[in-house]
């Protein structure tokens, strides 16, 4: 199985800062990566797929990059209602471990 | 509305065995791959097995290969988990999940499984 290595796991930050998590795949893989977020006791929230996709309904200030084996994350104006734990997702397999995102 | 909702789940003891349904509504369950997808207490989100639209595609994590079988039922609008043989490690809130394309687009709520003596 391809693993996810994400980076960092956890993260303190305010509101309004730009935030970017990163994902590393063990092998080179195509661009079917989607992000997650989770809050406590509630089922993921899809954010964005196949790399760069954003889901309907998610704020525009969320957004995905990257190719090969290195994928990001980026929250380009972090809110209050972002706080939570992220998750990237190789297509519809592998996750990696995920970020928590903290209040600074 | 969709809904997923989770059912089956329960303590076992090691070794022993469990079936965990799924009853999917409001949305073309037979269009749809599946995935469950597990989360231990405080941990984080572990994919365990897939199974496409018509059946004809199935992948299992390797950390259950062998021990766990997924199934579906399209004229009833549900999916199903099998879990033989479990372990202590297995212990687990266990989630349907609606698979559009590489995406996951529906969740449930969960099932939780306790494995202990």
């Amino acid at each position: 199985d391809i693993q996810m290595t994400q980076s960092p796991s956890s993260l303190s930050a305010s509101v309004g800062d730009r935030v970017t998590i990163t994902c590393r795949a063990s092998q080179t893989i195509s661009s079917y990566v989607n992000w997650y977020q989770q809050k406590p006791g509630k089922a993921p929230n899809l954010l964005i797929y196949g790399t760069s996709n954003l889901q309907s309904g998610v704020p525009s200030r969320f957004s995905g990059s990257g190719s090969g084996t290195d994928f990001t994350l980026t929250i380009s104006s972090l809110q209050r209602e972002d706080f939570a734990t992220y998750y990237c997702q190789q297509s519809y397999r592998t996750f990696g471990q995920g970020t928590k995102v903290e209040i600074k | 509305e969709v809904q997923l909702v989770e059912t089956g789940g329960g303590l076992v003891q090691p070794g022993g065995s469990l079936r965990l349904s799924c009853a999917a509504s409001e949305f073309t369950f037979k269009t749809y791959a599946m995935n469950w997808v597990r989360q231990a207490p405080g941990k984080g989100l572990e994919w365990v097995s897939y199974i496409s639209s018509s059946s004809s595609t199935i992948y299992y994590a390797d950390s259950v290969k062998g021990r766990f079988t997924i199934s579906r039922d399209n004229a009833k609008n549900s999916l199903y988990l099998q879990m033989n043989s479990l372990r202590d490690e297995d212990t687990a809130v266990y989630s349907c999940v609606a698979v559009a394309g590489s995406r996951s687009v529906y969740w449930g709520q969960g099932a939780l499984v306790t494995v202990s003596s």
